[in-house]
């Protein structure tokens, strides 16, 4: 297995336009999580699913903000009618679920550069 | 409030010197996990160290070592002979049973030649 991989690299678009990335866990972990990271900041937390359940999401999360992970494997986050505070570095991760060992680290693809025009 | 701090915006250390970069965190639930990650300024999050709440004895991994003192709620994170290629931004994270991540908003370490 070759880690986490996210799709694309990076994506740069006007305002108000819609986006969509992707994200491929390690196959063997059940939870996935997306992040967002800005400039000189740590990961701020958007969403985690575990299996396809969406089980926590942000409360700072824009309604425009939507992700899926329908067969419990590949997860999407999508957001709607971009603007310009849009503009970060999204993240993704996985790991196993707590109940399979408390030591078990997040691994994070390499993310994706979402800039707005 | 926080669930992780960490103080120190930037630091710098000479070249094969060892380094302390701090870390608090605030739970209430008796097990959790302490993660050290760093990023090179290429961007991947790269795991480091581990810490369990029950765990005894201070983690360490190679050239990092994590300072646990659980009565002050503190995991700081020591870098033993400092290597240029350390230089990096360097976050601390903490994991409880059944949530997300949370993390700390990282610490600039400048290794200087």
């Amino acid at each position: 297995d070759t880690g986490v991989s996210q799709d694309p690299r990076h994506k740069i678009t006007k305002r108000g336009q819609n986006v969509t990335f992707r994200c491929d866990p390690i196959s063997e972990h059940n939870r996935l999580y997306w992040y967002r990271q800005t400039l000189g900041q740590g990961p701020e937390f958007l969403t985690y699913f575990q299996n396809e359940a969406q089980l926590e999401k942000s409360r700072l999360l824009s309604d425009r903000f939507s992700a899926e992970r329908p067969k419990g494997s590949f997860s999407t986050l999508e957001i709607q009618r971009t603007e310009q505070g849009d503009s970060a570095m999204y993240l993704c991760a996985s790991s196993l679920a707590p109940g399979q060992g408390m030591n078990q680290p997040q691994h994070f693809g390499d993310g994706t550069r979402l800039s707005i025009l | 409030a926080q669930k992780i701090t960490q103080t120190q915006p930037g630091m710098f250390v000479q070249e094969k010197e060892a380094v302390t970069l701090d870390c608090t965190y605030d739970t209430s639930d008796p097990s959790y996990g302490l993660f050290w990650y760093k990023q090179p300024s290429s961007g991947e999050m790269i795991f480091l160290i581990y810490q369990g709440s029950y765990d005894q004895q201070n983690a360490t991994e190679g050239r990092y070592s994590l300072n646990f003192q659980k009565a002050r709620k503190s995991a700081n994170l020591v870098i033993s002979a400092s290597q240029l290629g350390d230089s990096a931004m360097y976050f601390c994270a903490m994991r409880e049973p059944g949530n997300q991540f949370y993390f700390g908003t990282g610490t600039s370490l400048t290794v200087i030649p």
